[in-house]
């Protein structure tokens, strides 16, 4: 499985945005990059995911490098319920398999 | 969006003694699962994918006879620890996909156990 690396913590204040970078060099040309979140005490769920397009839903935007190296996780406005370990993941297409590494915990202060 | 649910939610058991954790997904039908482990302050680690109607596949390193996976239906997936000791206490999660085009995992909420 291709790796990912993500620094440790971020810290930011409420309502500002908020951008989780993620390095994925050893990336292939199929991997899709996912990103998931773990609020204490619970379940991951599901943020974004994309190929080679930035993406973006209702809750974040994800702006994926040129070669495709490295990505970033954008939350525009950040809240207190937005405190959480968040995970970039590479899966290849229809491979379910997620392998979790150690994640970027968000601290976001009022 | 898709739900999946975990029963206990928190559990306490004896060294010794086996425990069985379910998962089930509410609204669709997941002809794969996963289970997870994670340790305090640690990430998940992949234990074992579960696929119905045949035998799990386990990660490297975990025992296949001691966490051992049935996946009996499309909607429930159970591990069961088997004598249980108290390094196995650890907060269990499963996960699951719905069947057709969609890339996102659903997670359960996910089940404390503590081994005493």
């Amino acid at each position: 499985d291709a790796k990912t690396t993500q620094p440790n913590s971020m810290e930011s204040n409420e309502e500002e945005p908020v951008h989780l970078p993620c390095n994925h060099s050893t990336i292939s040309g199929t991997d899709y990059i996912h990103w998931y979140r773990q609020l204490p005490s619970q379940g991951p769920e599901y943020v974004i995911h994309g190929l080679t397009s930035n993406v973006n839903n209702r809750m974040a935007s994800l702006a994926i490098a040129e070669d495709r190296k490295s990505s970033t996780l954008i939350l525009h406005r950040a809240t207190l319920r937005d405190a959480a370990v968040y995970y970039c993941i590479l899966s290849l297409p229809g491979f379910q398999k997620l392998v979790f590494g150690t994640g970027t915990r968000l601290l976001v202060s009022p | 969006g898709a739900v999946v649910s975990q029963h206990p939610s928190w559990v306490i058991c004896k060294s010794g003694t086996s425990v069985k954790i379910e998962c089930r997904s509410l609204d669709f039908q997941a002809t794969t699962m996963f289970w997870y482990r994670q340790f305090p302050k640690q990430s998940l680690m992949l234990m074992a994918t579960s696929n119905e109607g045949s035998k799990a596949t386990y990660e490297q390193g975990v025992e296949k006879d001691k966490f051992l996976i049935n996946h009996a239906s499309l909607t429930l997936s159970t591990l069961t620890v088997t004598s249980a000791h108290p390094e196995d206490s650890s907060f269990y999660i499963c996960s699951a996909t719905p069947p057709t085009g969609s890339y996102e995992q659903y997670f359960g909420p996910g089940t404390r156990l503590t081994v005493t």
